[in-house]
């Protein structure tokens, strides 16, 4: 496996379900983030991890819970979402902050 | 506040017709300029990174240039496979983030 990579590709899931998102980076950076992108919106920061600790968390629904056991891994907790979470969601890395970011293949996520 | 607004929002272009993408910004202090592509349901894929005004970046059909206000992403005779999203950002507030353009959809009609 090369870059970065997501699972899953697609899920659906309840309003009462609890699911998790997983990212992994092969690329040897040490910052890793979650972004959200809606339909005609511009891609939306959530969550910033820099050498496994979170720096960043942009006002994002206590329904979303994030985890980075460690540097090319990170996980993204979902339960109790709501319809208007349905988004795809991206995972990217990055060998510093400010460098450029390097994307995943996105979770296209449905909630029903 | 950063600001990145890109236009136009869509452009349909015939196969080989020449044309633009404009990113302009407002940051203080600029510390890089990124172009995305993004093919649809998928992530955006890295193109080019601009540091400083008066920097061009090339690959195959594409060529970025940045000012002091904007970017421009300059498309040479493009091919239906250039077809896209294509999204400008740049680092700001603590640098941990990208700001990012709303995107310009680019069609290429063959």
């Amino acid at each position: 496996e090369t870059g970065v990579t997501q699972t899953p590709r697609h899920l659906v899931m309840g309003m009462t379900n609890k699911k998790s998102l997983k990212c992994e980076q092969h690329l040897g950076h040490n910052a890793m983030y979650w972004y959200k992108q809606s339909a005609k919106k511009p891609l939306e920061l959530m969550f910033v991890y820099s050498l496994e600790e979170r720096v960043e968390n942009n006002s994002v629904p206590s329904r979303f819970s994030p985890e980075c056991p460690n540097s090319s891994h990170l996980f993204l907790h979902l339960h109790t979402l709501q319809p208007e979470d349905s988004a795809l969601y991206l995972c990217a890395s990055s060998q510093g902050e400010g460098a450029e970011q390097f994307f995943g293949p996105g979770t296209r996520l449905t909630v029903l | 506040e950063d600001q990145v607004t890109q236009s136009p929002e869509a452009l349909r272009l015939q196969e080989g017709e020449s044309s633009s993408l404009n990113c302009s910004y407002t940051v203080s202090g600029l510390r890089g300029l990124f172009w995305y592509r993004q093919d649809p349901g998928k992530g955006p894929e890295f193109l080019f990174t601009l540091y400083s005004a008066g920097e061009e970046k090339e690959k195959e059909r594409l060529k970025a240039t940045l000012t002091k206000k904007e970017s421009f992403l300059h498309i040479t005779a493009p091919k239906p496979e250039d077809s896209a999203t294509y999204l400008c950002a740049v680092p700001s507030g603590s640098a941990r983030q990208l700001t990012f353009g709303s995107g310009t959809q680019l069609t290429v009609l063959p």
